[in-house]
């Protein structure tokens, strides 16, 4: 099992470009979550899905969109990239709210 | 305002000491989870709790959920410098059409040899 996988590892952005970050799992886990963290802080909930063809906002929305399409993907759109999204992005899942949340690697984003 | 917050935010010890981390909030929680993240990698879980006063051990850590499930603790014995981390409660909070796995505001723990 690959459990979650997000790409890229790293990114670059200029002011204003948009960008996708993709989130895969293979445990066909329902819930799945996006956050942002900065350095050494915890964790803020940018969107999440509880099922496919369903998302809710979290604390930290604006700026950001999600789809589900399918239970294995739940990527992240940022639209014009601003330097307050630089961050690091976890996607995670689980079986259940109350479950094991499983997360992936992170991806680094810088926008200058 | 973050709806689980953790104190204290920042903590540097020496390889032996003893330690307490406190996660608080004003509303209920069903359970309240623990996780440890270390650089460059997503958080792991630790434990769950989910009765009100339970304590659960593991190793030396030792996790108490409150009676009244507002609030949790996580208190290391003999710190060792592998405990060194950034140390996450997080809990399912319902302020929607669903739940959602929301995230305490970190303790980043330093354990010097």
């Amino acid at each position: 099992n690959a459990g979650v996988t997000q790409t890229p590892k790293f990114r670059i952005l200029k002011i204003g470009q948009s960008m996708t970050l993709q989130c895969t799992q293979d445990m066909n886990h329902n819930y799945m979550y996006w956050y942002r963290q900065d350095p050494g802080m915890g964790l803020k909930l940018i969107y999440y899905s509880v099922g496919a063809g369903i998302t809710d906002k979290g604390e930290v929305p604006n700026g950001y969109n999600v789809s589900r399409s399918t239970t294995e993907d739940f990527p992240l759109r940022l639209e014009l990239a601003a330097p307050s999204q630089t961050s690091v992005y976890f996607c995670a899942s689980s079986y259940s709210l109350q479950g094991k949340a499983f997360f992936g690697q992170g991806t680094r984003l810088t926008v200058v | 305002t973050q709806l689980l917050e953790q104190s204290p935010q920042f903590l540097s010890i020496q390889e032996g000491e003893n330690l307490t981390v406190y996660c608080n909030s004003s509303s209920v929680f069903s359970s309240l989870q623990w996780y440890r993240q270390e650089p460059g990698e997503g958080p792991v879980l630790l434990v769950t709790v989910v009765t009100g006063g339970e304590v659960k051990k593991l190793k030396r850590l030792t996790f108490q959920f409150g009676d009244a499930r507002k609030d949790s603790s996580l208190h290391i014995t003999a710190a060792q410098p592998g405990d060194t981390g950034l140390y996450l409660c997080a809990g399912p909070f319902s302020g929607g059409a669903t739940n959602k796995l929301i995230f305490g505001t970190g303790t980043l723990l330093a354990v010097q040899p």
